[in-house]
């Protein structure tokens, strides 16, 4: 158990649907980064956030939105969601910037 | 041309045997993350690594900055190291460029 949560585990919705999914990171973390996986695009890093404050931006589409909580917890918002959304989305939390992340569970998103 | 590049995509090997999966890089880093993960989907970060070596068990990570290069070695591989192993990449803006992966099966 890395000690970083992530909520739900699994959501299927339809397409045009707007979803949000949650990440609460490892006690003492004021980073958290987001991920997804996709079977043709692999790993991509979507954004970070620290301390409330976002830091660093991937390759995270208009339609999708974050933001991290006073209490540290992060949610990944995905509207307008089409069929090529469907992913593992990961979140990861870290002390600081250059140091080891631990990853949650992630969300497995189908959209249908 | 990927930023990062794995090698091989795949392995498999025989229980016991000594493994190694390659990964070169292409731009400027600032650390580099080996991540094992298992086909429930879940990723565990096996070392960050931002020169020279480090151990943990039966896994041993090496990095060597001026080649732009980095090896993770499993000795006495075992069944349970099946797994998706996956090199990632630190730039200067905290933004992680991953590798497409090296599925490894070890049967017994």
């Amino acid at each position: 158990d890395s000690g970083v949560t992530q909520t739900p585990k699994h959501l299927i919705t339809a397409t045009g649907q707007r979803v949000t999914l949650r990440c609460s990171p490892r006690s003492g973390d004021l980073s958290v980064y987001w991920y997804q996986q996709s079977l043709d695009q692999g790993l991509q890093f979507l954004i970070q956030y620290y301390n409330g404050e976002e830091r660093a931006k991937g390759n995270i589409l208009e339609r999708f939105s974050a933001q991290q909580f006073p209490d540290l917890h992060s949610e990944l918002n995905l509207s307008s969601l089409e069929l090529g959304d469907s992913a593992l989305y990961f979140c990861a939390s870290s002390v600081y910037r250059n140091t080891e992340a631990f990853f949650g569970q992630g969300t497995r998103l189908t959209v249908v | 041309k990927n930023e990062v590049e794995q090698s091989p995509q795949n392995l498999t090997a025989q229980e016991g045997e000594f493994i190694t999966i390659n990964c070169s890089y292409s731009v400027g880093i600032s650390a580099l993350h080996w991540l094992q993960q298992h086909p429930g989907g879940g990723i565990v970060s096996l070392f960050m690594l931002s020169s020279g070596k480090k151990k943990h068990g039966r896994l041993i990570a090496t990095i060597n900055i001026q080649e732009k290069h980095s090896s993770l070695h499993i000795t006495a591989s075992h069944p349970r190291d099946s797994a998706v192993y996956i090199c990632a990449v630190k730039v200067n803006t905290d933004k992680l460029i991953f590798g497409t992966g090296t599925r490894l099966q070890v049967f017994p």
